[in-house]
Order: C-alpha cells, then structure tokens, then sequence
C-alpha cells in the first residue's frame, strides 16, 4: 500500500513570488504521480503527472514538479504565482501495478493563498 | 471529447432520508468509475470503483452503496443517511492503465 504526505496544510505568498508545495509518498513498488488543483466548489483538474521518464514535469498554467526517487519526492513549484492560483492543490500516487484496477491514493491537499 | 456530468450539485437532505446522486460520463466507453468523499482537512477518501458493468469494489465499510446499471452510469445511493454522510462527493472516470482520473463537479451533500 502506498502513501502520501502534503508537509504543508496551507502555504500564503505574496502575488508574482516563487511557490513550492511538498509531497512525499511511500510506497514498495514503483509509482505513478499526480498533482490536481481543486477551485472552490469544483471537483479536481488534473495540473501534472509523472509516468516514466525526464524526472522534471511540466504542467499547465506554468507548474512544473519533479520527481526524486532517491527522497521519495514530488514537489510542486512555480516561479512566480498569480491570484488566480489560489486553490487546493492535491498530490496523489498510483502504484504502477494497478493494471485496470488503477486507484489513486491523494494526499490531504495544500491550500496556496495568493495575496496582493 | 469525454466529459462527465454529476448531480444534482448541492443537496440537503433530512436524517433517515434515501439518498441517491448520478455520475454520467460522455465520449468513452468502459471507463474505470470512482466515488470519492472529500472532508475538509482531510483529503478524499476513495468510496466505490467499477471497473465495468455491474462490477462494484468498496473500500470503506459505511452506510452508502453504489451501482452501475449501464456502461457509462454510477450510481450512489444509501437507504437512510446519517449526519456523518454530509461532505462534497465527486464521481471520476479514467481510461485505466496509467491514464488519470476525470473528476465531475461534485455534489455538495448537508444532512440536518
């Protein structure tokens, strides 16, 4: 069974700073990885995810995440954060065996608030 | 394109009352179905997934209950809810493999 860790339950920066927010899983097998974004009273989109490959992911609306597999890590980071970012953002992993049976283990979430 | 459509979006319900919300999803066939409950400060917590017609796995033990009559269709449902039910649920679908999950909306649920 995996896990994951959001260390931060909420992260308040100043509009146009730099932003990461932490994640760290668990897991005996090798891992899929997943951040979403959730905006008040939506459901989740989907920001990034890490399948195979170059360690460092891009996203939409300019978030990247990379991958550390040595720290068990799957940060998310962006350069310079506008109001809009304001949201919930969810890490989540998939243990790559899951076949057609794919479920997704989230974290608790991080709420980035970005003040003017 | 696929899309999913869930509802209703809010719903108050009284103690005892049945419950029933509907997920569709449009544009793919034999998709992978969830039911998640999200709680504040607590992240979701994944209820029910089918992996086909008839096919329901449950992962919590709880007062709720799910169904999927057609390909594209998942029902939840409960008998009598309880005050424990309230939270925001979301239906998703997915391709399977490593494809990732399509959330809904969600449906905002107040038990009084």
């Amino acid at each position: 069974a995996q896990s994951v860790t959001q260390l931060d339950s909420q992260v308040p920066v100043f509009e146009e700073a730099p932003v990461e927010l932490r994640c760290n899983y668990s897991s005996s097998v090798s891992v899929y990885l997943f951040w979403y974004v959730q905006y008040p009273n939506q459901g989740l989109q989907l920001l990034l995810k890490y399948l195979s490959g170059s360690t460092l992911v891009k996203g939409i609306n300019g978030f990247e995440a990379e991958f550390n597999k040595s720290q068990t890590s799957f940060h998310l980071r962006k350069p310079s954060v506008h109001i809009s970012d304001t949201a919930e953002y969810f890490c989540a992993v998939s243990d790559i065996s899951g076949g057609s049976n794919y479920k997704l283990t989230f974290g608790k979430g991080t709420l980035l608030t970005v003040n003017p | 394109s696929q899309t999913i459509h869930q509802w209703p979006a809010t719903l108050v319900q009284p103690v005892g009352s049945p419950l029933s919300l509907e997920c569709t999803v449009e544009g793919t066939s034999n998709p992978n179905l969830y039911w998640y409950r999200q709680a504040a400060g607590r992240g979701l917590q994944l209820l029910f997934y089918s992996v086909g017609i008839g096919q329901i796995s449950s992962e919590v033990p709880q007062n709720l209950s799910a169904s999927r009559p057609q390909d594209r269709q998942f029902i939840l449902s409960s008998k009598k809810l309880l005050l424990s039910d309230s939270g925001f649920y979301l239906c998703a679908w997915s391709g399977g493999g490593n494809s990732p999950l399509h959330f809904g909306n969600g449906t905002r649920l107040t038990v009084t």
